[in-house]
């Protein structure tokens, strides 16, 4: 059984800082990688989605990378800002479709 | 593009009533939808699989005769949480998936908030 694992937990840092979030996860079968974003009861924003050929992915100030064979995925947010405020998801996609979900890692960039 | 929708956002109700939630794919077919919920500072947990026009596929430890879900066309499917407790109490969120190119990008709606009294 897939286990997804999201460190750490919280996270709290000053604008402008750049941070990086963690993502392991047990089996390395994985078909895709996708990292979320979930505002306080709120719903899920999709930030990037890396295809299990693929080492990484890039949007903006995010950048996400995945090395499967060690089952890790990091998210790496350059220049954080307040409004990056939120708790970040990693989710691994396995057979028939299905996502697995991390605990998620609550970060708050005060300014 | 690549819509979801939910309905309701929120919904209270009382202990022993029956509850309906709408997950609609906008401006797309959905071949699969899912279910999940998320209670408190938890993460979405996989509650079903719905393909439209067969039963649905439930994870383990979740009640199919207390999650009635109906996935009657490729935009709409639906989840009645019957006999609803306030243990039942959570957010419920669906996702779609296209079924049309190599990858499966799910796409989410943005939760449906159940308190039952």
């Amino acid at each position: 059984k897939q286990e997804v694992t999201q460190i750490p937990a919280a996270l709290s840092v000053p604008e402008g800082e750049n941070l990086v979030l963690n993502c392991s996860f047990t089996d390395s079968a994985i078909y895709n990688l996708q990292w979320f974003r979930q505002d306080p009861g709120k719903g899920l924003t999709s930030l990037l989605l890396i295809q299990s050929s693929q080492r990484e992915q890039t949007s903006g100030r995010l950048n996400a990378s995945l090395d499967k064979s060690s089952g890790r995925s990091t998210l790496y947010i350059a220049a954080s800002q307040p409004g990056d405020s939120a708790t970040y998801l990693c989710a691994v996609g396995g057979s028939n479709y299905k996502l697995t979900f991390g605990k998620g890692t609550l970060l708050t960039v005060n300014p | 593009g690549a819509v979801v929708s939910q309905h309701p956002s929120w919904v209270i109700c009382k202990s022993g009533t029956s509850v309906k939630i709408e997950c609609r794919s906008l401006d797309f077919q959905a071949t699969t939808m899912f279910w999940y919920r998320q209670f408190p500072k938890q993460s979405l947990m996989l509650m079903a699989t719905s393909n439209e026009g067969s039963k649905a596929t439930y994870e383990q430890g979740v009640e199919k005769d207390k999650f009635l879900i109906n996935h009657a066309s490729l935009t709409l499917s639906t989840l009645t949480v019957t006999s609803a407790h306030p243990e039942d109490s959570s957010f419920y969120i669906c996702s779609a998936e296209p079924g049309t190119g190599a990858y499966n990008e799910q796409f989410f709606g943005p939760g449906t908030r159940l308190t039952v009294l």
